[in-house]
């Protein structure tokens, strides 16, 4: 079956600091998406990929779509406190099914 | 700005009691989903929905699950005889077209 990896699990960093997390699908995507999460809460969206090799911007969010369709990463610049929560990436092939990664847990030190 | 919602927040229920969690998906969008997402564990993809059909549904949506848009701005999951691995969060999502889909916040099911 389909398998979605992501990593890194958790991160701890200081404040200001760069963050990446990517994620690698065993079969081709045609679409990623990237979410946040905080506890309680539904994953809120923060960027979608449509394209192979197209690298999308929102603020201080980066994420680009694998040119080989199988894997996508979301760098976070200068991190502050309010960044913490758990980033997960979903990818689908024909939107009628959404592969979601296991997490990547952000902890951020003022 | 337009948002899914979902009723209720919280349920608790006994096993082999009957749910029924609803949703509004966002007026205009066309595609429904259904996710739950057991605590501290990623979302789990369970059925899509559209033009009153099922599109695909996940190993998870066995029989005791079904799916219902019974109005226009309903969407509905009824889980008929709750089991205690039932517990969990259940997210539900809409999107137009093909945009992204937008996740509600989801209803807390405890299964007793």
């Amino acid at each position: 079956g389909q398998q979605l990896n992501q990593s890194p699990q958790s991160m701890f960093i200081q404040e200001g600091e760069d963050v990446s997390m990517n994620c690698t699908s065993s079969s081709i995507f045609n679409t990623w998406l990237w979410y946040k999460q905080d506890p309680g809460e539904g994953p809120v969206l923060l960027i979608a990929l449509y394209k192979a090799g197209e690298l999308t911007s929102n603020g201080r969010l980066t994420a680009q779509f694998g040119i080989t369709r199988k894997d996508s990463f979301l760098n976070i610049s200068a991190s502050i406190p309010s960044d913490v929560g758990i980033y997960f990436c979903a990818g689908s092939y024909n939107f009628n099914k959404f592969y979601f990664g296991s997490g990547t847990k952000l902890n951020v030190k003022p | 700005e337009p948002e899914v919602t979902q009723t209720p927040s919280h349920q608790v229920t006994q096993m082999g009691q009957e749910v029924i969690l609803r949703c509004v998906p966002i007026s205009n969008h066309l595609y429904f989903y259904w996710y739950r997402q057991i605590l501290g564990q990623k979302v789990e993809f369970l059925v899509s929905f559209y033009n009153n059909e099922i599109s695909e549904k996940s190993e998870i949506f066995d029989d005791q699950f079904s799916v219902e848009r019974p109005d226009g701005s309903n969407f509905t999951l009824k889980i008929r005889s709750t089991k205690l691995e039932d517990s969990a969060m259940y997210f539900c999502a809409s999107r137009q077209s093909q945009e992204t889909q937008y996740f509600g916040p989801g209803t807390r099911l405890l299964v007793l």
